[in-house]
């Protein structure tokens, strides 16, 4: 009975570089969303995806963050030449056609 | 815009107590209310869900939550606490066109005293 699975838990990187995030949602699940909780502000919606399309993505931010569900294997959130002010942990949620919403156990993503 | 307040950033309840933590949104149209818990380096787990009908929905782990349109409230209530309860819990709404965007409040950092 697989929950939602993130890998990898802890994430490293410098200023500069790519990170890549990936979620692999419940089974029978067809709808994923990513989350970020930075510190001190609390949990904030950045995505919805269902395969191969972005229904709601009104939280990503404009720049450098990119999510993909494709038709095949996980959600992948991307972020480009990472900053300090990404530093955060990012959580994936899967659910069926409606709600609720499982989460994963977070990316913990740290940058030097 | 839908927003969800948690008024208390921290409480601290005796082993045995009982414990309510407090809940309020805002949302236009009748909101689908969730409460979850996380313990630390954990996510997000989900103890109950108001979608509609019966306004006190029964949840995991012997909590329950009462939704009350008139205050605009979903507060989470357990008659008696375990150590093992104390974490952060949140409330959120759902929003969005789909109502999958969901809102959190801040949260609420419960800690059980034995």
């Amino acid at each position: 009975n697989a929950g939602v699975m993130q890998n990898p838990r802890h994430l490293v990187r410098r200023r500069g570089q790519e990170a890549r995030l990936r979620c692999s949602p419940m089974k029978g699940h067809s709808h994923v969303y990513w989350y970020r909780q930075l510190p001190e502000e609390g949990l904030k919606f950045m995505v919805y995806l269902q395969k191969e399309n972005i229904i709601d993505e009104s939280g990503m931010p404009k720049e450098r963050f990119s999510a993909e569900f494709p038709k095949e294997g996980p959600s992948i959130l991307r972020i480009q030449q990472v900053v300090r002010g990404d530093s955060a942990a990012y959580f994936c949620a899967s659910s069926p056609r409606d709600q609720p919403q499982h989460f994963g156990d977070g990316t913990r993503l740290s940058i030097l | 815009a839908q927003s969800v307040t948690q008024p208390d950033i921290h409480i601290t309840v005796s082993e045995g107590a009982s414990l309510e933590l407090r809940c309020n949104y805002s949302y236009g149209a009748t909101p689908y209310l969730f409460w979850y818990v996380q313990s630390p380096g954990q996510g997000l787990q989900l103890l109950l869900k108001y979608f509609s009908g019966d306004t006190l929905v029964q949840g995991i782990k012997g909590f329950e939550a009462e939704f009350k349109r008139s205050q605009s409230s979903f507060n989470l209530r357990k008659p008696s606490v375990h150590w093992s309860d104390a974490a952060e819990y949140f409330c959120a709404v759902g929003a969005g066109e789909y109502g999958n965007k969901l809102v959190f409040g801040a949260g609420t950092i419960l800690r059980v005293k034995s």
